[in-house]
């Protein structure tokens, strides 16, 4: 079960947007929509930014976006804010009930 | 308001066994709605799926670390706990309990993190 590939680093500029890759196989991201993006300030608890791929839970704002093509999966900001600025991971199903997560990428906001 | 609250050794010598225990407030453990798991982060690398467990105990781990894992629950006690044995340097780590979302599969909680090094 090797980690799913996302960038080691990301930057933008306030107001600007960015988008975050995640790159599985078709046993994980290419075979289910259950990937989950998630926002993790150093020092604190991880929060979930997109689940099921699309969806945004309540509260998280509709800069976030997620969408997927074939074994890639994306997580967009738009209109960059400098409260955006930490790391971001995303996850998918594997099957048979297990999980696997991205090696993370560290956003910047210039 | 749900919380989850890890707690245990923060430092383990090399080829024993880590014991962690997660202590579910404000949530029974119980509801069929979730499962429980744990997740970790070594120093400088991403998140690392460990298991997740369901109220009624049935388990799920992850293939590299099977061997080693094992998670139980006390429903009685609204807890949960992990034991990882033969552990090196390589599992020093922050180690998350969560809870994963049934109907949409996410983790919709953490706990803060607690940090166990391996070291002698």
């Amino acid at each position: 079960q090797s980690a799913l590939t996302q960038p080691a680093s990301v930057s933008g500029s306030p107001g600007q947007s960015i988008t975050i890759s995640c790159t599985g196989t078709s046993s994980d991201v290419g075979s289910y929509n259950l990937v989950s993006w998630y926002q993790h300030h150093p020092g604190k608890a991880p929060i979930v930014m997109i689940y099921e791929g699309t969806n945004r839970p309540s509260g998280v704002s509709d800069r976030f976006s997620g969408s997927k093509s074939g074994n890639t999966a994306s997580l967009t900001i738009s209109g960059l804010q400098a409260e955006d600025e930490a790391d971001y991971y995303c996850c998918s199903f594997t099957g048979s009930s297990t999980w696997v997560f991205g090696g993370g990428t560290k956003l910047t906001v210039l | 308001q749900l919380q989850l609250q890890e707690s245990g050794p923060g430092l383990v010598k090399p080829s024993e066994t880590l014991s962690l225990t997660c202590t579910v407030s404000g949530g029974s453990i119980s509801s069929s709605s979730y499962y429980w798991g744990w997740i970790r982060q070594s120093p400088g690398k991403g998140l690392e799926w460990i298991g997740n467990i369901y109220y009624s105990g049935g388990t799920y781990y992850n293939p590299s670390l099977k061997s080693r894992v094992t998670m139980s629950v006390d429903t009685s006690k609204n807890q949960f706990s992990l034991k990882l044995s033969s552990v090196t340097a390589a599992d020093t780590a922050v180690y998350y309990c969560a809870r994963w979302y049934t109907s949409d599969w996410y983790v919709d909680s953490w706990g803060q993190g607690t940090l166990v090094t391996v070291s002698s």
